[in-house]
């Protein structure tokens, strides 16, 4: 049990265009998903987190309108990536917890993103 | 404020020989702690978690971690390493209410 996948798994996209993540769990509701970024050889970085039903609140220094995060139901949250540069490149992993689950999260496999 | 340290940025072990990574951590109150592993291009997978219960904890993959509140210390241990086991561990810490504080990360080597 406690499974959360990640579409897709790599994507390599042109500077200016936007890229949507999708994070789902598979067999639980997830009240609360996370967004984290994760640079070459270091840890994770908490982008975002948002509750089923409510606006994400980001971290300090996140830009909302970059990283746009939509957690329209219990399974399902997205990170849209939107006028993606370079730097935006990177690992980007979610997280998911549920009212079972009580503090413990699972996390998805990961998306590498390339921005060319 | 909770924060976690890694001692070792990377360890390398031979087969068949105990594992050791150490994990301390700092925190205002009783914390939650968890050991999690990333294997290279994949998310993470729990390995175990301590939440105020027993002070050894065994997770999966024979691993093991014990919370020792004195020393403010978490380290995950398994006994005789698998080839399999290469792969980045991270410490995490959390308080009620609060967010994960991940740990930098800890690279286990393996060697034939």
């Amino acid at each position: 049990g406690a499974v959360v996948s990640q579409h897709p798994s790599w994507v390599i996209c042109k500077s200016g265009t936007s890229v949507k993540i999708e994070c789902r769990s598979l067999d639980f509701q997830a009240t609360t998903m996370f967004w984290y970024r994760q640079f070459p050889k270091q840890s994770l970085m908490l982008m975002a987190t948002s509750n089923e039903g409510s606006k994400a609140t980001y971290e300090q220094g996140v830009e909302k309108d970059k990283f746009l995060i939509n957690h329209a139901s219990l399974t399902l949250s997205t990170l849209t990536v939107t006028s993606a540069h370079p730097e935006d490149s990177s690992f980007y992993i979610c997280s998911a917890r549920g009212q079972l689950s009580g503090e413990t999260q699972y996390f998805g496999p990961g998306t590498r993103l390339l921005v060319l | 404020a909770q924060s976690v340290t890694q001692l070792d940025s990377h360890v390398s072990v031979s087969e068949g020989t105990p594992v050791l990574l150490r994990c301390n951590y700092s925190s205002s109150y009783s914390p939650s702690l968890f050991w999690y592993v990333q294997h290279p291009n994949k998310g993470l997978q729990l390995l175990l978690k301590y939440t105020s219960a027993a002070t050894l904890v065994k997770g999966i993959n024979g691993f093991e971690a014990e919370f020792k509140k004195s020393e403010t210390s978490f380290h995950l241990t398994k006994p005789s390493a698998h080839m399999s086991d290469a792969a980045e561990y991270f410490c995490v810490v959390r308080n009620y209410g609060q967010n994960f504080v991940f740990g930098p990360g800890t690279r286990l080597s393996v060697l034939p």
